[in-house]
């Protein structure tokens, strides 16, 4: 079975444009966790999508959303970007059978964003 | 709220020898816990996992984990290191409140020597 994959894998963007990330998940998979990792802050949780609807939201500005699709597909977006935007964005996938928060997430390669 | 420290954000080992990294928890619910490794330019693999079938957890590449309740610790092992090794490690805490959203450690880097 094909793993998550992100596209694209390398990004460059400059401060004030806007900028889209794309995962599949596992076949299969109805869960899509979407997480920022930077040296400074580490990893940190964006969002969680389910059945096309966001379910989980963690503590970041509103310049970030994301969405799913009807096929499990996710996308996240950035507008006005900044140069503390630059980070490996890692998409995450898991089965979610039951809606359960326990599911094992299983990662994709990530997309490095760099923002000049 | 969860938390997960790791102490020691870069550990040396020499082939051969134990490998020994930290994690400690702070949950105010039932947690499960996870080790992802992370190689460089990749994304992160999972190491193992404790959802509270079992307290000694066995996963991937000659790793296990211990969970000590009492001590809110979830320690990861290795008999004996190999240069394959080498790799940031991160534990993870979630909980069934805490909806699918992982909260991760800072990190251990591991260097081993030859």
């Amino acid at each position: 079975k094909a793993g998550v994959t992100q596209t694209p894998r390398y990004l460059i963007k400059t401060r004030g444009q806007q900028v889209t990330l794309s995962c599949s998940p596992i076949s299969g998979h109805r869960s899509v966790s979407w997480y920022q990792q930077t040296p400074g802050q580490g990893l940190q949780f964006l969002f969680e999508y389910f059945s096309e609807t966001q379910r989980n939201k963690g503590n970041f500005p509103g310049r970030f959303s994301g969405r799913q699709f009807s096929n499990s597909r996710s996308e996240m977006n950035v507008s006005t970007l900044e140069l503390g935007d630059s980070a490996l964005y890692l998409c995450a996938s898991s089965l979610a059978a039951s809606g359960g928060s326990t599911d094992t997430q299983y990662f994709g390669p990530g997309t490095r964003l760099t923002v000049l | 709220a969860q938390s997960v420290t790791q102490l020691g954000s870069h550990v040396s080992v020499s082939e051969g020898a134990l490998v020994l990294l930290r994690c400690n928890y702070s949950s105010s619910v039932p947690p499960y816990l996870f080790w992802y490794v992370q190689y460089p330019n990749q994304g992160l693999q999972l190491l193992l996992k404790y959802t509270s079938a079992a307290t000694l957890v066995k996963g991937i590449n000659g790793f296990e984990a211990e969970f000590k309740k009492s001590e809110t610790s979830f320690h990861l092992t290795k008999p004996s290191a190999h240069m394959s090794d080498a790799a940031e490690y991160f534990c993870a805490v979630t909980a069934v409140a805490a909806g699918n959203k992982l909260t991760f450690g800072g990190g251990t880097r591991v260097l081993v020597k030859p």
